[in-house]
């Protein structure tokens, strides 16, 4: 079956730094990619939709200079957090999709657990 | 904005028992999705409802799609120990591009051997 890997798979950093966390669809090629963020007990909530070669499409809220989105080819996406602060810690899933329109052929990775100090 | 509301928020039942849970919207969806999350791992598809009225099965899972189209239901026939774990509802909003989907607040089911 599709597998989404992602790395890592925790990160534990000072508040401040930059933490970059990489996406990648291992046997399949994904024409959108999606970066969710699960709060502890809550639901996951999307953050942004990228496209391989274009910007990416970031939900109301969501600050686009904080969480840089990089879609380099259709097999890896990276989500960049600058300037991690506390309130930045969460589980951040992403997920990669074939096609447009079938919503069975999304695929999720296993999660990265970021902690900000 | 649209938003999903699932019931019970947690439930806890013997292993053998059978599970009911349901997912609401106060408005249309056109796709409804039903994923189970264990601990520290990413959702993975249980069940894909598109047509209203759909019943669907996978395995000892059954969903179904309402016919208001504002509404699914999820149940699990004779659990066992591994169905614990966190069921979220997710939905394509009617009128919505592909892209978007979103995840209801999730049921959090136990199971007590």
């Amino acid at each position: 079956g599709a597998v989404v890997s992602q790395h890592p798979s925790w990160v534990i950093c000072k508040s401040g730094t930059s933490v970059k966390i990489e996406c990648r669809s291992l046997d399949f090629q994904a024409t959108t990619m999606f970066w969710y963020r699960q709060f502890p007990k809550q639901s996951l909530m999307l953050m942004a939709t990228s496209n391989e070669g274009s910007k990416a499409t970031y939900e109301q809220g969501v600050e686009k200079d904080k969480f840089l989105i990089n879609h380099a080819s259709l097999t890896l996406s990276t989500l960049t957090v600058t300037s991690a602060h506390p309130e930045d810690s969460s589980f951040y899933i992403c997920s990669a999709r074939i096609g447009l329109a079938d919503l069975r052929a999304q695929f999720f990775g296993p999660g990265t657990r970021l902690t900000v100090l | 904005g649209q938003q999903l509301n699932q019931s019970p928020q947690s439930m806890f039942i013997q292993e053998g028992e059978d599970v009911s849970m349901n997912c609401t919207s106060s408005s249309i969806f056109n796709t409804w999705l039903w994923y189970k999350q264990d601990p520290g791992e990413g959702p993975v598809l249980l069940i894909a409802l598109y047509k209203a009225g759909e019943l669907t099965s996978n395995g000892r899972l059954t969903a179904q799609f309402g016919i208001t189209r504002k509404d699914s239901f999820l149940n699990i026939s004779a659990s066992i120990p591994s169905d614990v774990g966190i069921y979220f509802c997710a939905g394509q909003p009617g009128g919505t591009s592909y892209d978007k989907v979103i995840f209801g607040p999730g049921t959090s089911l136990s199971v007590i051997p």
